[in-house]
């Protein structure tokens, strides 16, 4: 079984278009991220989820809209595509912040949905 | 803001040679993790680091975590094909233990 499964892989869309990725663990995880890894390889957080609510929201532009139905689940809504938003999108989990022990922050990544916007 | 750098960012070695990228942060770090993505995947977990000074191995593989707290090494002895990818640092971000900010990573090719 996969732990942090994404779907789609693979993602082409017109400028403008809305889209949706969804990401899913079944680690039994209680934190979620996404990340944004361009064409440099270059892996930033975008946003991270614990237990449902939203922790950390990077400066992303709003157009990004993360939603967390339940703890196993983030998905990434994302409004009006642009060209600059072409890049691998990678969903991450890692178990409970809660008591500070950094053990417990190491992150398994989903496989990546690659975004092509043209 | 808060910083990690990776050097160098590319490395091309003979299979055979050795590898070693170098990880340093603008903060104290309470644990520093090493992930390994081969091409065309996803980043992989390979080790964290939480003492100062401490070292761990992993068959070829010597992590190193410095006495500050501020820099870490991964180093690579006798590189196969297989070793392959991109190496990441990360160390915690923004006060948060869970967050993670990652350096830019060590792009590793090895020639057969």
């Amino acid at each position: 079984d996969t732990a942090v499964s994404q779907t789609p892989k693979y993602l082409v869309t017109q400028m403008g278009n809305d889209k949706s990725i969804k990401c899913e663990q079944n680690l039994g995880h209680d934190t979620m991220y996404w990340y944004k890894q361009d064409s440099k390889k270059f892996l930033k957080i975008m946003f991270s989820y614990n237990n449902k609510e939203l922790i950390i929201n990077e400066t992303v532009p709003n157009r990004f809209s993360p939603k967390s139905p339940d703890k196993a689940h983030l998905n990434l809504h994302i409004n009006s595509l642009e060209l600059g938003d072409s890049a691998v999108y990678f969903c991450a989990s890692s178990q409970d912040l809660v008591g500070g022990r950094w053990a417990k922050n190491i992150q398994y990544f989903g496989a990546g949905t690659r975004l092509s916007v043209l | 803001g808060q910083q990690v750098m990776q050097i160098p960012q590319y490395q091309h070695v003979q299979e055979g040679e050795d590898f070693t990228t170098y990880c340093n942060s603008s903060t104290t770090l309470s644990n520093i993790q090493w992930y390994k993505q081969r091409p065309g995947g996803h980043p992989v977990f390979l080790i964290q680091l939480v003492k100062s000074g401490e070292v761990k191995k992993q068959k070829r593989l010597t992590f190193q975590f410095g006495e500050a707290k501020k820099n870490s090494s991964l180093h690579i002895t006798a590189t196969q094909t297989t070793d392959v990818g991109t190496y990441f640092c990360a160390g915690p971000y923004g006060g948060s233990q869970g967050n993670l900010i990652f350096g830019k990573g060590t792009k590793l090719s090895v020639k057969p």
